[in-house]
């Protein structure tokens, strides 16, 4: 069974910091997922990822398959980043999600 | 187009009432899933339907759940004798393949009074 860990639970931040989103899972994979939830509900794939790193706009994601954790940074943070973000990697269950990372950026 | 759609997106019912939601997945995609999502909680994984093969059930939480995908389109989620803690999102999302990005709808938010 694989096991999923996101930390912080929450973070608060202010416009244009750097934002760090930490993920780590217990049992190797094929590849991990960041989705992001926004306040209304609704749920965006961000990332699939295998190997190394991948940047879309000013999100990056990042996973270190040896050590079993990824990240998803943002730069510049703006307050329509506010959202749930959420890491899910394959299980026992097509995915397991983590319990997800509640953002605030504030202006 | 477009994405993956559901319906209703709201559904209010009376404890031990059936309720069923419909799931409109993306055109072409093989695969579709069935998530739930409590108020305050994470997402769950439900049920797994790869093409024509066995569904994957094993997120059912009772007998009370069942779905159903006729080959690669449409999906109904049946919840029988509907009871308070069953109150919860109900998600949906399909992947061209197994395994590949998932396009996620809407949702639909159940209140079981």
């Amino acid at each position: 069974k694989n096991e999923v860990e996101q930390s912080p639970q929450n973070l608060t931040a202010q416009e244009g910091e750097f934002i760090t989103i930490n993920c780590s899972y217990s049992v190797g994979i094929s590849a991990l997922h960041w989705l992001q939830q926004h306040p209304g509900g609704g749920i965006v794939s961000l990332f699939m990822l295998s190997s190394g790193k991948k940047k879309h706009g000013r999100l990056i994601a990042t996973i270190n398959i040896q050590e079993k954790h990824s990240s998803l940074h943002i730069t510049a943070s703006h307050p329509r980043d506010s959202a749930v973000y959420i890491c899910a990697v394959p299980g026992n269950t097509p995915l397991v999600f983590g319990k997800g990372t509640r953002l605030s950026v504030i202006a | 187009g477009a994405g993956v759609s559901q319906s209703p997106s709201n559904k209010v019912t009376e404890k031990g009432k059936d309720v069923e939601l419909r799931c409109d997945p993306i055109s072409g995609h093989t695969a579709l899933y069935w998530y739930r999502q409590r108020l305050g909680q994470g997402l769950e994984f439900l049920i797994y339907f790869q093409g024509n093969s066995a569904p994957d059930k094993s997120g059912l939480p009772s007998d009370r759940f069942s779905a159903e995908r006729t080959g690669e389109s449409v999906s109904t989620l049946t919840i029988q004798r509907t009871q308070q803690e069953d109150s919860a999102v109900y998600l949906c999302a399909s992947t061209k393949w197994a395994g590949e990005t998932q396009y996620f709808g809407p949702g639909t938010r159940l209140l079981v009074l």
